[in-house]
């Protein structure tokens, strides 16, 4: 069964702190990763993809990286308006196969 | 371009009776998917539609979750009667373009009672 594993569960960090965030998965195939930012009251918001180990992506703060295992979702310098909950999921090779989500990791800048 | 549309935006129920919720995708995207976000958890693909065909609703609870996409477009998901552990976050989703990536709506919040 494919499986995708966040931690933290929730971070809290001081403005300007950088930190990194984790999703390991367990599936037969890998076709994808998603990032995604979730604010509360919101629908989730893409961030990135990641197809291959090696493959790095920058938004502004953030820096995703992906291994075979694991992905890395790394924070530079955060600001309070990065504050939201990061989800990660999976997409595997098998057909049309749907998202695996993450539980997420909550985190919190503080001024 | 506009975003995924969903409608209502809240919705508070008694327990067994039914809801409706709606969501519009994103101009010319092909495949639509409903999940269920619990609190506290990602998302859960209750159905994926591509066009107005269903692709997997292996998950949807089919004794009381119903789904449509009749021209293709815009979709309906229903649940008739509600339990308490329906409670939850309905997102809607669209991809489309030759592009796998999944771009989500506002979400309906429902709470039963």
């Amino acid at each position: 069964e494919d499986q995708v594993t966040q931690s933290p569960e929730a971070l809290r960090l001081q403005e300007g702190e950088s930190s990194s965030l984790n999703c390991s998965y367990t599936v037969s195939g890998l076709r994808g990763l998603f990032w995604y930012r979730q604010d509360p009251g919101k629908g989730p918001e893409f961030l990135f993809t990641l197809y291959s180990a090696g493959e790095e992506k920058e938004k502004e703060r953030l820096k995703a990286t992906l291994t075979k295992k694991e992905s890395f979702l790394h924070i530079t310098a955060p600001k309070p308006e990065d504050s939201a909950t990061y989800l990660c999921a999976v997409r595997t090779n098998s057909g049309n196969t749907p998202l695996v989500f993450g539980k997420g990791t909550r985190l919190s800048v503080i001024a | 371009e506009a975003g995924v549309a969903q409608s209502p935006r809240y919705k508070i129920i008694e327990k067994r009776q039914s809801v409706a919720f709606w969501c519009n995708p994103i101009s010319g995207h092909a495949t639509l998917y409903w999940y269920q976000q619990i609190l506290g958890q990602g998302p859960k693909l209750l159905i994926q539609f591509q066009n107005n065909g269903v692709v997997d609703d292996s998950q949807l609870p089919k004794d009381r979750f119903s789904a449509e996409r009749l021209k293709g477009v815009d979709s309906t998901l229903k649940i008739q009667p509600a339990k308490l552990e329906d409670s939850a976050v309905y997102l809607c989703a669209s991809s489309g373009g030759g592009r796998e990536t999944q771009y989500f709506g506002p979400g309906t919040r429902l709470l039963v009672l």
